[in-house]
């Protein structure tokens, strides 16, 4: 049974660039949630997919967008990459989108802005 | 808003007990989760609570007080392979699947 799978693992961008992060969703979750971990941090929740839309939003500009495609699988985007931007970006999937539900981690894609 | 404390490191002998404490002020509560997680790999989980009292998984046991606004994860017979950071991540009401994590706490395990 494959896990949350995360491409890239690691990816160097220099300001101002645009960056595409994608995540493959444990086998039988329909719901895909991004979270952006600085250094020394805990995860700051992006934002959640299901059903193709986005569903919760945290404190996080409209340079960060995403998108869900009909198998579950989820795209983050972030335009005018600014340094601040460098963290480890961690996606999340879970069968629905309740409170109840547990989230399970991909490895995660280190991002470097230069 | 939600903030959520948790101390920053600790430090424990093999075999000890360690308990990790977490306050947190939100908006409701819908649930409180403890996940572990080793440097430069995902957090993988370990514990839910949503009702006040003590839940106990083998070497891992995790307490809530909803009207304190407190939990805290004990780790018994502490072992080398424990040594990671610790996250408490609350979900508040009208927050569903809306995970918010605290900074972690990094545990130390020493021979």
């Amino acid at each position: 049974d494959a896990g949350v799978t995360q491409s890239p693992t690691h990816l160097i961008k220099t300001r101002g660039q645009q960056v595409t992060l994608r995540c493959s969703p444990k086998s039988g979750h329909d719901t895909v949630s991004w979270y952006q971990q600085a250094l020394g941090q805990g995860p700051q929740f992006i934002f959640q997919y299901y059903e193709e839309e986005e569903r919760q939003r945290g404190n996080f500009p409209d340079r960060f967008s995403g998108h869900q495609f009909p198998n579950y699988s989820s795209e983050l985007n972030v335009n005018a990459l600014l340094l601040g931007d460098s963290a480890l970006y961690l996606c999340a999937s879970s069968l629905g989108h309740g409170a109840y539900n547990e989230q399970f981690f991909g490895p995660g894609t280190r991002l470097t802005v230069l | 808003g939600q903030n959520i404390d948790q101390p920053t490191e600790m430090t424990a002998t093999e075999g000890a007990i360690v308990q990790i404490n977490c306050t947190y002020q939100t908006s409701g509560f819908n649930g409180l989760f403890w996940y572990q997680q080793h440097a430069g790999e995902a957090p993988t989980f370990l514990s839910y609570n949503v009702l006040d009292g003590l839940e106990e998984k083998g070497r891992f046991s995790s307490f809530l007080s909803r009207s304190k606004g407190y939990s805290y994860l004990l780790l018994k017979e502490l072992q080398m392979k424990d040594s990671a950071s610790y996250l408490c991540a609350v979900i508040g009401a009208d927050s569903w699947g809306k995970f918010q994590f605290g900074a972690g706490t990094q545990v130390v395990v020493t021979p």
